[in-house]
This record gives C-alpha cells, structure tokens and sequence, in this order.
C-alpha cells in the first residue's frame, strides 16, 4: 500500500512559468516531507524540505506547501527553467520503533519546453 | 570530496551468479541506506545502517545482505542473483538520522 503517493506521472510546462508538483500521503505520524531532484544516470539530489509543523518552506524559485488537513504537498517552481527537467521525488520521513524512515513516492517527470 | 561512490556502474549477472555491490562516502556521514528503483515503484529501501556496526532491514530486504564495513563504507551482496533483482540500484548517507539523504550515481544491474 503506497503511503506516498505521485499521482502525475509526468508534467510539461512552458519555460517561464509555474511548474506545480503534487505529492499526496496516508500517514499523518510523518515528520518531514522531502523533495528530490534525479537526472538520468545520476542519484537524486535533494531539493527542499518542510517539517510538519510548518505550512509552507522556501528556496530561491522552490516554495513547498504542505496542508495536513488534506495530507497534501507540492512543489512550486518559479520561474521553471529548461536545466529544471528531471524527475521529481518527494519522499516522507517517519521516527518508529527507534528508527527514522524515509518513504518515497513513485516521481513525476517535469519537462520544461524551451 | 567525492560524497557518495558507487562501484560498479554497469553490472550483467547470470541468474545465480553473486556480487557485491560497493558504496563509500567521505563526508562522516553516521547513516547509510540501500535502495532499488524499477519503473514505476519509486525508490524502495533494502536495507540500512543507523550507524557504523548497525544493519536492519527495510521494505525489500529478501535475496539481500549488507556489510556496514567501516563508517565509510556500506556493501550490498546479492548471494544467488534472480531475475526479480533487475534493477538500479542506490546507496545513500545521511549525517544524522533524518537529515536529508545524499545518494550515489547508482548500480545499474541486469540478471539475466
């Protein structure tokens, strides 16, 4: 059963504008929420992340919302540039049984059309 | 500084046939972590090392062991290699638990 979940598999947005990335999650007990950067042949590269008490993180053109109440998050990204076509992770961190998890999602490639 | 390496890049097995795949980071990092990713599943952990001298299993652990060598150094082993084990294979670190991951450039393995 996929506690994170991807539900875009794959999104295409003009150079310039807003690229929106959704991740969508079971567990309310997670700690942190991660997003990942991942070119082919390379491992993914982390990007930004927000603790569950916080709504909203930003960095540079990355701005991560998350609303707990609909156990939602996404990545916003302004303006989207062509070097920012990858696949995009987001991931989930949870403390159990003495030990921190991290659960990834299924990815969503961004294509950014030049 | 290298952050996290990989050996090899490119692995072919014979179904049976065993390997060991190497990983080695340079940043002191406590915690290092095994994942595979197959089309379509996202990244999923195989095993992981809170600390040097500490191994436990994660979601995928069967057909997998790991040697947590020194604090640098984080080795998979595939004992008997299946078909099913055809994937890409990362190691991470992290600094502390929970901190964000630094992975390796990945261990593409084809089990024929």
């Amino acid at each position: 059963d996929q506690q994170v979940k991807q539900n875009s598999p794959s999104l295409s947005v003009q150079e310039g504008r807003i690229s929106i990335l959704n991740c969508d999650y079971t567990n309310s007990m997670f700690d942190y929420f991660l997003w990942y950067k991942k070119y082919p042949a390379e491992g993914p590269t982390f990007l930004i992340s927000i603790s569950s008490i916080k709504d909203k993180n930003e960095d540079g053109r990355f701005t991560v919302f998350l609303n707990k109440s609909a156990k939602h998050l996404s990545l916003h990204i302004v303006p989207s540039q062509p070097g920012d076509s990858a696949v995009y992770f987001c991931a989930a961190l949870t403390y159990t049984s003495g030990t921190y998890k991290y659960i990834f999602g299924t990815g969503t490639r961004l294509k950014v059309l030049a | 500084n290298a952050g996290v390496t990989q050996t090899p890049k490119f692995q072919v097995l014979k179904t049976g046939q065993s390997m060991t795949l190497q990983c080695a980071q340079d940043m002191n990092h406590n915690s290092m972590y095994w994942y595979r990713q197959d089309p379509g599943m996202g990244l999923r952990l195989i095993y992981y090392s809170a600390s040097e001298g500490t191994t436990d299993k994660g979601e995928v652990p069967n057909g997998y062991n790991v040697s947590r060598l020194n604090k640098r150094e984080f080795s998979l082993r595939l004992e008997s290699a299946a078909p099913s084990q055809t994937s890409v294979y990362f190691c991470a670190s992290s600094g502390r638990q929970g901190g964000e991951q630094y992975f390796g450039p990945g261990t593409r393995l084809t089990v024929t």
